[in-house]
């Protein structure tokens, strides 16, 4: 069956500027996660979403960025006013419960200037 | 101190030897384990999950060690396909959120 999707894929904006990232998650599954990685660098939690719970934000490194999900399915993470330390791969994760396992998306490449 | 450590590599393993590693986390209360697997410029994939008694998967050994706070992989008989970037995960409470080491790089040569 189809995995999760991203997009874009890549995206490179001037500093300053919004940027909205969408991701697909598997149809059926409840639990959405959005990770931000920087070169070299491992994971880092931003914000998950659980069936029409409450998301925890915790991970979510200023109020410049927000997500929201949708029917309990497609969500977009946005980030307002980009600056050149939010360039990383954003990666996108879902699973079908809590505390299952994460499939992860392919991740869209942000490169801010 | 960052809750799940790795070191960062690169193991430089000749193809068809074996090849050990650690990663060591700080929550005590860590409930679930696992090793995922990364290939450059991809997104992480499971690679598998981590049990108390320790848990083979092909060529692949994984181990626990709670008193210690550390994980451990094993992979034996080394494929050149078996170079990337093993992330080790920790999962540290009942909902799921997974905190990732920086990865562990494994380069097979021929």
């Amino acid at each position: 069956g189809a995995g999760v999707s991203q997009s874009p894929s890549n995206k490179v904006t001037e500093k300053g500027k919004d940027v909205e990232l969408r991701c697909d998650p598997i149809s059926g599954h409840t639990a959405l996660y959005w990770y931000r990685q920087s070169l070299g660098q491992g994971l880092e939690f931003l914000i998950y979403f659980q069936g029409n719970s409450a998301p925890d934000k915790s991970g979510l490194p200023s109020d410049r960025f927000s997500a929201e999900r949708t029917g309990g399915s497609v969500s977009t993470l946005t980030i307002q006013r980009t600056q050149q330390e939010d360039s990383a791969v954003y990666l996108c994760a879902s699973s079908p419960g809590t505390g299952e396992t994460q499939y992860f998306g392919p991740g869209t490449r942000l490169l801010v200037l | 101190r960052k809750e799940v450590e790795q070191d960062p590599g690169p193991f430089n393993v000749p193809e068809g030897a074996t090849v050990a590693f650690n990663c060591t986390y700080s929550n005590s209360a860590s409930q679930s384990f696992f090793w995922y697997r990364q290939d450059c410029r991809k997104e992480p994939k499971l690679l598998m999950s981590v049990y108390s008694s320790g848990n083979e998967d092909g060529r692949f050994t994984a181990q626990l060690n709670r008193a210690s706070q550390y994980i451990s992989l094993l992979i034996r008989d080394s494929k050149l396909s078996d170079s990337a970037t093993y992330l080790c995960v920790v999962k540290g409470d009942s909902w799921g959120k997974l905190q990732f080491g920086a990865g562990t790089q494994v380069v097979v040569t021929p």
